[in-house]
């Protein structure tokens, strides 16, 4: 089992629709969890970190809920830029050595059309 | 602002042959990262540099070596490329530890195809 889950898509939306992606991990050890965006043949950008009490940036909404292991992101009134891919991540400790690891999944496609 | 920069952008070479990506970041940055990303599979990372001097592997190292030259240059070097080498590789950096902030910060990427 990956330890990063997601569904690659492509979710295909009209402009001005609701989204939602789920993204599981399967490590109960993670800490914390983010969600990057990557335009196509672009390099990833960080578009917001995910808190327990779930948390909002604009139209974007992200949700944690650790008991069933999944984090989701919702996109409200989807624009055509929003088209691009979202990378789930999760950080973790490494019980055995110490550290960290940043735990990347391998992204939900977005197309946002007219 | 310059941010992460990486070279070469695009390179193809042959089984065999060896060749070094480059990476400096301006952001004043102590950890520096190697990852590279091929189609179905997510980022995976190569080598990173928690701090200048030190360096340690990460998921997969094998046939690559790197380089922390300063706090500002970390380098990837292939010894002798193999076809399972062609990917997209990403140079990265962050201000310290992942652990809360998870806000790494990359280069525009590396296309290497190995023939």
């Amino acid at each position: 089992r990956k330890e990063v889950e997601q569904d690659p898509g492509p979710f295909n939306v009209p402009e001005g629709a609701t989204v939602a992606f789920n993204c599981t991990y399967s490590n109960s050890a993670s800490q914390s969890f983010f969600w990057y965006r990557q335009d196509c043949r672009k390099e990833p950008k960080l578009l917001m970190s995910v808190y327990s009490s779930g948390n909002e940036d604009g139209r974007f909404t992200a949700q944690l809920n650790r008991a069933s292991q999944y984090i989701s992101l919702l996109i409200r009134d989807s624009k055509l830029s929003d088209s691009a891919t979202y990378l789930c991540v999760v950080n973790f400790f490494i019980l055995t050595g110490g550290g960290n690891k940043l735990t990347f999944g391998t992204g939900t496609q977005l197309k946002v059309e007219l | 602002n310059a941010g992460v920069t990486q070279t070469p952008k695009f390179q193809v070479l042959k089984t065999g042959q060896s060749m070094t990506l480059q990476c400096a970041q301006d952001m004043n940055h102590n950890s520096m990262y190697w990852y590279r990303q091929d189609p179905g599979m997510g980022l995976r990372l190569i080598y990173y540099s928690a701090s200048e001097g030190t360096t340690d592997k990460g998921e997969v190292p094998n046939g690559y070596n790197v380089s922390r030259l300063n706090k500002r240059e970390f380098s990837l070097r292939l010894e002798s490329a193999a076809p399972s080498q062609t990917s997209v590789y990403f140079c990265a950096s962050s201000l310290d530890s992942l652990l809360y902030t998870g806000e790494l910060f990359f280069g525009e990427g590396s296309r290497l195809t190995v023939l």
